[in-house]
Parts: C-alpha cells; structure tokens; sequence
C-alpha cells in the first residue's frame, strides 16, 4: 500500500521553465510534508518542506503547494537550472509524533541547456 | 558541523553471509533512522532509534535489525543475505526524530 505516490518517473524541462512535480497521498493523516532532492552517489538532501495548515510555502525558487482536499502536493521550480536536475522525492511523517517517513519513489528531473 | 557519515561506502557480499554497516549522525542530533533504496522502489523505511531505543520499524524480515550506542552511532546488520538486498543503505538523522532529516551519502551493497 503506497501511501506517498509519484506517477511521473521523469520529467525534462528546458532551462528556464517551470519544472512542476507531483506527489499524491492517500492518508487524510498526514499534515506534514517533505521534498528531498539527490543526486547520483549522494544521499537525499532536504530542500523545503510544508505545514498541513499552509497551502503554500516558498524558498526561493522552490515553492511548494498543498491542496488538501485533492491530497496533492507539487514542487515549482522556477527557473529550473542545469543542476537542479536530480532525482527528487516527496515524503511524509505517517502521522503525527512518529518517527516513521514513508517516501514516494521519486521523479527524475532533468533540465536541459 | 560534520554531516551524517556513513561507512563503508560500498560493499560486496555473497549469499549467506551477514553485514554490517555503520552511521555516524550530525552533532547533537538523537534520532537516527535507515532506508533501503531499490531502483522503481524509493525509500523503504527500515527503523528509527532514539536513545538507543527503537521506537519504529518498517516492513522487513528479522534478518535486518540495528543498534544506536550512548553516541548516537547507530549500526545495522543484515544476517543471511539473499540477492534481493543488494541495494543502497541509507542512514538519516535528526533532532528528535520528527523534524526533517539529514540523509548520509549511503552504503552501496551489492550481494553476488
């Protein structure tokens, strides 16, 4: 049973657009939510992250959207850039107070120059 | 600060045999946890330590278990390896085990 889930395995974009990745949960218990980025040979690096109570949150060129009515989220980059391409991951506490994270599969992002 | 360190960074066993793998965490940082990663499979949760307790664990045989010392290092072991665990070993900490974590760079582990 996934409970995290990312249908889009990849995605290319040109520089300077909008990537837009997605991730739709199945738990109405969740109320926090994670992205990582990682890159071949590394670990998981976090990059932004998002409130149940927000429907939004941004850092920079990552903004990251909560519908929650929808259980979906998504990560804009804007613009994307050659190193942003990475394998990027959605993740979520299984319920509050726990230490347990289950994570999508990922999508591959690859921006091209 | 030192990131979460994690050795050795790669490893090739053959069936039968048992492993370990070791994870140092950030300074400070209590709550340790590990993930296997496959390929088309993400992250599969293993378990978290906290205090050198376990208070998670994930889907897997007894064949996968792990420690956390007084330090916070943490171990884990796989006894008995089978083909399906070749994959990447990943060890992440945090805190306190509910904020994000910081994932060290893995343990590649190949079974032949």
């Amino acid at each position: 049973d996934q409970q995290v889930k990312q249908n889009s395995p990849s995605l290319s974009v040109q520089e300077g657009r909008i990537s837009i990745l997605n991730c739709d949960y199945t738990n109405s218990m969740f109320d926090y939510f994670l992205w990582y980025k990682k890159y071949p040979a590394e670990g998981p690096t976090f990059l932004i992250s998002i409130s149940s109570i927000k429907d939004k949150n941004e850092d920079g060129r990552f903004t990251v959207f909560l519908n929650k009515s929808a259980k979906h989220l998504s990560l804009h980059i804007v613009p994307s850039q050659p190193g942003d391409s990475a394998v990027y991951f959605c993740a979520a506490p299984t319920s509050s107070g726990t230490y347990k994270y289950i994570f999508g599969t990922g999508t591959r992002l690859k921006v091209l120059a | 600060k030192a990131g979460v360190t994690q050795t050795p960074r790669y490893l090739i066993k053959t069936r039968g045999q048992q492993v370990t793998l070791s994870c140092s965490p950030i300074s400070g940082h209590r709550s340790v946890s590990w993930y296997q990663q496959t390929p088309g499979q993400g992250l599969q949760f293993l378990f978290e330590y906290f205090s050198e307790t376990q208070r998670n664990k994930g889907n897997f045989p007894g064949r996968f278990s792990g420690r956390q010392f007084s330090n916070s290092r943490s171990e884990m072991n796989v006894s008995t390896l089978e083909l399906g665990d070749s994959a990447l070993y990943l060890c992440a900490s945090s805190q306190n085990g509910n904020t994000e974590q910081y994932f060290g760079p893995g343990t590649r582990l190949t079974v032949t």
